[in-house]
């Protein structure tokens, strides 16, 4: 069974300019997390859709935005790109309907680094 | 941000030591995660809990929800160094929309097992 994918792997950006990433969930989960993992902060929780409706968001400023199409795949968008955005930005996916009793599983994370 | 305090923080141990790390929080939790970390990957879920005072294992691996729902610790026995890396808990709010797809992490153990 494929596990959640994320791409890029590795992506370098410079300051001001926006970036859009990619996360395709387990088959059959339907929530989708995004998480901003940094040395400082640890990890944090961005947003989470289902649905294709955002049901969750975190403290993060509006630079940081998402969607989920129909096939449940999600993407998240973030503009303006900050020094302090460089981090691993992590997507887990679970089945979703229900609220707990259901673990997320993540991919492997695109790492985030801005010049 | 909340936050759950997992300690210690850092370990070094002998091939074959028993480990056991542990988080704590202010809030009740509804579900508690344990996860694996290794560089360059996203975390791995090692075990779920979902019922106060359950203990469930996973091979070398035990883990217990704590009866007040805010503390759950993780035991790994007979430590090998595949066992390296770093163990994250993490913990679901039973609190309507504002839980949804948000798990809230520990800082995160660093385990270091020596041959």
């Amino acid at each position: 069974k494929a596990g959640v994918t994320q791409t890029p792997r590795y992506l370098i950006k410079t300051r001001g300019q926006q970036v859009t990433l990619s996360c395709s969930p387990i088959s059959g989960h339907r929530s989708v997390s995004w998480y901003q993992q940094t040395p400082g902060q640890g990890l944090q929780f961005l947003f989470e859709y289902f649905s294709e409706t955002q049901r969750n968001k975190g403290n993060f400023p509006g630079r940081f935005s998402g969607r989920q199409f129909s096939n449940s795949r999600s993407e998240m968008n973030v503009s303006t790109l900050e020094l302090g955005d460089s981090a691993l930005y992590l997507c887990a996916s679970s089945w979703g309907p229900t609220l707990g009793g259901q673990p997320q599983h993540f991919g492997d994370g695109t790492r985030l680094s801005i010049l | 941000g909340q936050q759950l305090n997992q300690s210690p923080q850092s370990m070094f141990i002998q091939e074959g030591e028993d480990v056991s790390m542990n988080c704590t929080s202010s809030s009740i939790f509804n579900t508690w995660l344990w996860y694996k970390q290794d560089p360059g990957e996203g975390p791995v879920l090692l075990i779920a809990l979902y019922k106060a005072g359950e203990l469930t294992s996973n091979g070398r691996l035990t883990a217990q929800f704590g009866i007040t729902r805010k503390d759950s610790f993780l035991n790994i026995s007979a430590s090998i160094p595949s066992d390296v890396g770093i163990y994250f808990c993490a913990g679901q709010l039973d609190a309507g929309g504002t839980s949804y797809g948000k798990l809230t992490f520990g800082q995160g153990t660093i385990l270091t097992v020596h041959p």
